[in-house]
């Protein structure tokens, strides 16, 4: 089973639509990271969260982490065409004790805006 | 102050060939680490090093893969003996310690086996 699940899959959005992405995990999460992907390049980073409660926010996107830190939000406010492409969530599901920074990361959440 | 660069962007190789993927960190970055992305199944961690040193190469195949990360130079994924189920997307990510800094990407390689 996937260790960090993101919904939903897809989302199709009207321009200047608010939304939200949702990510799960049945761990505790040490660090959760935000990142975006557009088809066909690499990963940018968009925020880190890693206190219970936490909540960042980057021009229209506003990332939260849980108060059991188990499950992550990022909101985009008044969603535009460069806001489309593929988000990704990447965790620390090991913490202090893993021995390890690698990340493990959901599927992602394919995002279209449509004019 | 250029970002974490990767080369090549493509790479093509026939059953059997080589493959050498190169990753160049962020400046003042000495943590690296690589991940492989195949279409239905995600980004996966294969390892993470630091200079001269592995530190968890846990997400490695145990065969035909291996990766340094030299003194000098950039950090190198390799792959012997390169089969069908080895193409995917390679990414590399830096951070400047491996505690709590967020990973940044290269733009990865992409690799087509024929």
């Amino acid at each position: 089973s996937q260790e960090l699940e993101q919904s939903p899959q897809s989302l199709i959005v009207q321009e200047g639509k608010n939304l939200t992405i949702n990510c799960t995990s049945s761990k505790t999460l040490y660090g959760l990271y935000w990142y975006k992907q557009k088809y066909g390049e690499g990963l940018i980073f968009l925020m880190m969260l890693q206190k219970g409660g936490e909540e960042k926010s980057h021009e229209k996107i506003t990332a939260k982490l849980d108060e059991k830190k188990q499950q992550s939000s990022l909101h985009i406010t008044a969603s535009q065409p460069s806001h489309a492409g593929i988000y990704l969530c990447g965790a620390d599901i090991l913490g202090p004790a893993g021995g390890a920074d690698g990340l493990t990361f959901g599927k992602g959440t394919h995002l279209i805006i449509q004019p | 102050n250029a970002g974490v660069m990767q080369n090549p962007r493509h790479l093509v190789r026939r059953r059997g060939q080589e493959a050498r993927l190169r990753c160049s960190p962020m400046k003042g970055h000495s943590h690296v680490y690589w991940y492989r992305q195949l279409p239905e199944e995600g980004l996966k961690f294969m390892v993470y090093l630091q200079k001269e040193n592995i530190i968890d190469e846990s997400g490695m195949p145990k065969e035909r893969f291996s990766a340094e990360f030299p003194k000098e130079g950039p950090s190198i994924l390799r792959i012997q003996q390169v089969v069908r189920g080895d193409s995917a997307a390679y990414f590399c990510a830096s951070s400047p310690t491996g505690v709590d800094q967020p990973q940044h990407f290269g733009d990865g390689t992409r690799l087509s086996i024929l």
